[in-house]
């Protein structure tokens, strides 16, 4: 099974700073690796799959990189309402598709 | 616009069963693959359950092996799941998701369901 480790498990910023979220994988999946935001009360939303590609919707402001282990995803300048939970998930080698255990981003 | 609508949670005893459906609409239900991801309170999310669109492929989390069954019934774009020998640890809000395409990314979610299962 692929375990999925996210970094930090909480980040405090303020608006119009960067945001870096990392996501490592025990062992390699190419770039088969989604990323999800998930604010209080809601469903997750799918914002980037396979490592870099943005699903639809998803603000230009949100990018992600990586590929093998280590995964990042990005947000270039914060904004209010991307206080949320971010979640990211592989395809790379499945069953069991697996999930990181998220990191809490807080906007001032 | 797509639409998923879980029903069929609530409160069950350790070791009861309970069928948890979701209502599809505004996409072609029988052209998705879907999965069920669960999330106990306060936690991550938790994949459960994957179901190709004609049911040929279908794959589960180790954790409900062989205690829960996936199914659908394209002809009432209805997805369901199955679950029996009830667990506290089970103890969740299931959402339904479609893929995303031909991937297995949960896309499309429905509200969740909450199951509870305590004495």
């Amino acid at each position: 099974e692929i375990v999925l480790t996210q970094s930090p498990a909480n980040l405090s910023l303020s608006p119009g700073e960067r945001a870096t979220l990392s996501c490592r994988a025990s062992q390699s999946i190419s770039t088969y690796l989604a990323w999800y935001q998930q604010k209080p009360g809601q469903a997750p939303r799918l914002l980037i799959y396979d490592a870099s590609s943005g699903a639809t919707g998803t603000p230009a402001r949100f990018s992600g990189s990586g590929s093998g282990t280590d995964f990042t995803l990005t947000i270039s300048s914060l904004e209010p309402e991307d206080s949320a939970v971010y979640y990211c998930q592989q395809r790379g080698s499945w069953p069991p598709l697996t999930f990181g255990g998220g990191t809490k981003l807080e906007i001032k | 616009e797509v639409q998923l609508l879980e029903s069929g949670g609530g409160l069950v005893k350790p070791g009861g069963c309970l069928r948890l459906s979701c209502a599809a609409s505004g996409f072609t239900f029988s052209r998705y693959n879907m999965n069920w991801v669960r999330q106990a309170p306060g936690k991550g999310l938790e994949w459960v359950s994957s179901i190709s669109s004609g049911s040929g492929y279908i794959y589960y989390a180790d954790s409900v092996k062989g205690r829960f069954t996936i199914s659908r019934d394209n002809a009432q774009n209805s997805l369901y799941l199955q679950m029996n020998s009830l667990r506290a640890e089970d103890t969740a809000v299931y959402y339904c998701a479609t893929w995303f395409g031909e991937l297995p990314y949960s896309d499309h979610w429905g509200q969740g369901a909450l199951v509870t299962v305590s004495s």
